[in-house]
């Protein structure tokens, strides 16, 4: 059965700490993993990584893939209160279908 | 737990023609189901807000007549693109919330409109 595991489920940190937001995945027929982050509506569009090992930075996110072992994470650094979100992790399979495969998110907290 | 399935996984139509797609919570009780489209590179667009038993909550610019949404139990809302065209083609995704507000997503369904 396809999986994507997003862990910790939830995390309260404060201003200004380091944060590690785990992925990891059972899929056939990976093409690629994707970041989101869901304040209020939408989802909004972070990362896309295909391939092991390079990572993708945006200011201070960033994230990297590895297809050896299964799993990305997202780091976010010197977190800010506009930070707080829930970051979905999602796999997109390959093949005429290309489902896409959310993981249930963790919830990120971060106090001033 | 918290899954939710799409059906069909992939639908090709005829232009003009409706479609009907399903999205369902298997085990547990969907208070709220969200029906996303996504568009190229990757980001989503949030198209409606369905509530169990009342009318959806349409997003500016998303077309109500064009795309109805059904909520009519706890464990199933349906989404009809009618009258489709090709520029409808796309990956539809819907999510629903039950007791918490955690959205859990469904594996999409792709339309393709000849």
């Amino acid at each position: 059965e396809d999986k994507v595991v997003q862990s910790p489920l939830s995390l309260v940190v404060h201003e200004g700490d380091t944060v590690t937001l785990n992925c990891s995945y059972e899929v056939t027929n990976f093409r690629s993993l994707l970041w989101y982050k869901q304040e209020k509506k939408a989802p909004t569009f972070l990362f896309m990584l295909t391939s092991s090992g390079i990572e993708k930075k945006s200011g201070r996110l960033s994230s990297i893939l590895d297809k050896k072992e299964l799993f990305s994470i997202l780091n976010i650094t010197a977190t800010q209160t506009g930070d707080s979100a829930v970051y979905l992790c999602a796999v997109e399979q390959g093949g005429s279908q290309g489902n896409l495969i959310f993981g249930k998110g963790t919830k990120l907290s971060v106090k001033p | 737990g918290a899954v939710v399935s799409q059906h069909p996984s992939r639908v090709i139509c005829k232009s003009g023609t409706s479609v009907k797609i399903e999205c369902r919570s298997l085990d547990f009780q969907a208070t709220t189901m969200f029906w996303y489209r996504q568009f190229p590179k990757q980001s989503l667009m949030l198209m409606a807000t369905s509530n169990e038993g009342s009318k959806a909550t349409y997003e500016q610019g998303v077309e109500k007549d064009k795309f109805l949404i059904n909520h009519a139990s706890l464990t199933l809302s349906t989404l009809t693109v009618t009258s489709a065209h090709p520029e409808d083609s796309s990956f539809y995704i819907c999510s629903a919330t039950g007791v918490t507000d955690t959205q859990y997503f469904g594996p999409g369904t792709r339309l393709t409109v000849l």
